[in-house]
């Protein structure tokens, strides 16, 4: 069973660019979460999707943002106009839906947006 | 809001215990305990649903009281793997998005 699958591990930008970051879930996980952590703190939620609805953003979420998950599988995350405080670990997680949610969330390694 | 670890930080030799807290300022419907090392992602450890649920290995555990709306993470006689950032995350209920605490950084000496 593959874990959370991030691509890419590392970006460097421009301030000003757009960047697009891919996210691959654990087979058969319905649930995919993207969360941003900075130096030090604890990650941040920014939105969910179970199956390829979005039903949750956080207010952190600016308009700049915008995530996709169109077939119900893996998940794109495109930043527009980056600025220096979108520089963050970008981590994605998924869970298996459960009745209860008491389904951990697994998450990959992450990609690392460095703005210049 | 964002749930509170207590202490910040600890320094153990290997073989002891370490417990590390975690409260919120409101009700809470689940705790879920991950472990982070440098430039990993973070693990998962263990969820706790229930008020006064205890789980865990043998090593580590972790109890919930609902009522004091904080959780405990319990090392027992602690290995060098066990060192990295300790984050409980928590969940309120019908809501999907883990609100993850200020974390606590074990250090674990030989």
């Amino acid at each position: 069973d593959t874990g959370v699958s991030q691509d890419p591990r590392h970006k460097i930008t421009k301030r000003g660019q757009n960047v697009t970051f891919r996210c691959d879930p654990i087979s058969e996980h319905n649930r995919l979460y993207w969360y941003r952590q900075t130096l030090g703190q604890g990650p941040e939620f920014l939105t969910y999707f179970q199956n390829e609805a979005q039903l949750e953003k956080s207010r952190l979420l600016s308009d700049r943002f915008s995530a996709e998950r169109p077939k119900g599988s893996f998940s794109t995350l495109e930043i527009q106009r980056t600025e220096q405080g979108d520089s963050a670990m970008y981590l994605c997680a998924s869970s298996p839906e459960g009745w209860d949610s008491n389904q951990p969330q697994h998450f990959g390694d992450g990609t690392r947006l460095s703005i210049l | 809001q964002q749930p509170v670890q207590s202490p910040q930080a600890v320094i153990l030799r290997e073989g002891e215990d370490a417990v590390i807290n975690c409260s919120s300022s409101k009700a809470l419907y689940s705790v879920h305990w991950y472990r982070q090392k440098h430039g990993e992602a973070p693990v998962f450890l263990m969820i706790l649903l229930k008020g006064g649920e205890q789980k865990g290995h043998e090593k580590i555990s972790a109890s919930f009281n609902e009522k004091k709306q904080q959780s405990s993470l319990y090392l027992t006689a602690s290995q060098l793997s066990y060192s990295g950032t300790y984050f409980c995350g928590t969940k309120d209920f019908g809501n999907e998005k883990l609100t993850f605490g200020t974390g606590t950084r074990l250090t674990i000496i030989p």
